[in-house]
């Protein structure tokens, strides 16, 4: 029941934009978009969150399509501590809560 | 502040024993949760609690208990230890359904 899509891998070079997508085409309307990131099997980070609009914080941006189907996180100006585990995740609300579905996310690597 | 916290970070175990892996948070969060990862996957959630006194299930809670008889601490059980169970197990809080988690450093649990 995995809802959203990812490419299993990425190389990006380093001090430039990384471009991450992920598909989540059966998203309901109140449904987030988050983006986290694991390095070396640490815990989970967070890095980013929507609903419709596009979103910037001091990491990253995020970019949702109009349709909500899709959505791009953009690192803008990788580093070589970049390199991790990225996984698109859908919150979907359950009993008094609401719950993450992870996908098997995109392993980013970032070049010197 | 120590965030969450996870003890042991490493564990073997025979196939049909027991024990508990301990999660501890001082950010006075209300939400915790449990997740198992397995090798190449994303996370699954196995329990989450709203609060002290309140648990509910995840979507892979058989052969686990919880309990969550503080805001602090949320440990939980593995009865019958069988190796299906082997994984990597991360503890998780937030404040609020609309806060972000923040994730412990995982438990890595061996079931031979």
């Amino acid at each position: 029941d995995a809802k959203t899509t990812q490419p299993p891998s990425m190389d990006c070079a380093e001090g430039r934009a990384a471009n991450l997508p992920c598909n989540h085409s059966t998203i309901s309307g109140n449904e987030y978009v988050y983006w986290y990131r694991q390095i070396h099997s640490q815990g989970p980070q967070y890095i980013i969150h929507g609903l419709k609009n596009n979103e910037t914080n001091e990491m990253a941006s995020l970019i949702i399509t109009e349709d909500r189907k899709s959505s791009t996180l953009i690192l803008p100006h990788a580093t070589l501590r970049d390199t991790a585990v990225y996984y698109c995740i859908v919150r979907v609300p359950t009993s008094g809560t609401y719950k993450y579905i992870f996908g098997t996310g995109t392993r980013l690597k970032v070049l010197a | 502040n120590a965030g969450v916290t996870q003890t042991p970070k490493f564990r073997i175990l025979k196939i049909g024993q027991s024990m508990t892996l301990q999660c501890a948070q001082d950010m006075n969060h209300n939400y915790m949760y449990w997740y198992r990862q397995d090798p190449g996957m994303g996370l699954k959630l196995i329990y989450y609690s709203v609060g002290a006194g309140i648990t509910d299930k995840g979507e892979v809670p058989n052969g686990y208990n919880v309990s969550r008889s503080t805001t602090e601490d949320f440990p939980l059980r593995l009865e019958l230890a069988a190796p299906s169970q082997t994984s990597v197990y991360f503890c998780a809080s937030s404040y609020s359904t609309s806060h972000e988690q923040y994730f412990g450093p995982g438990t890595r649990l061996t079931v031979t």
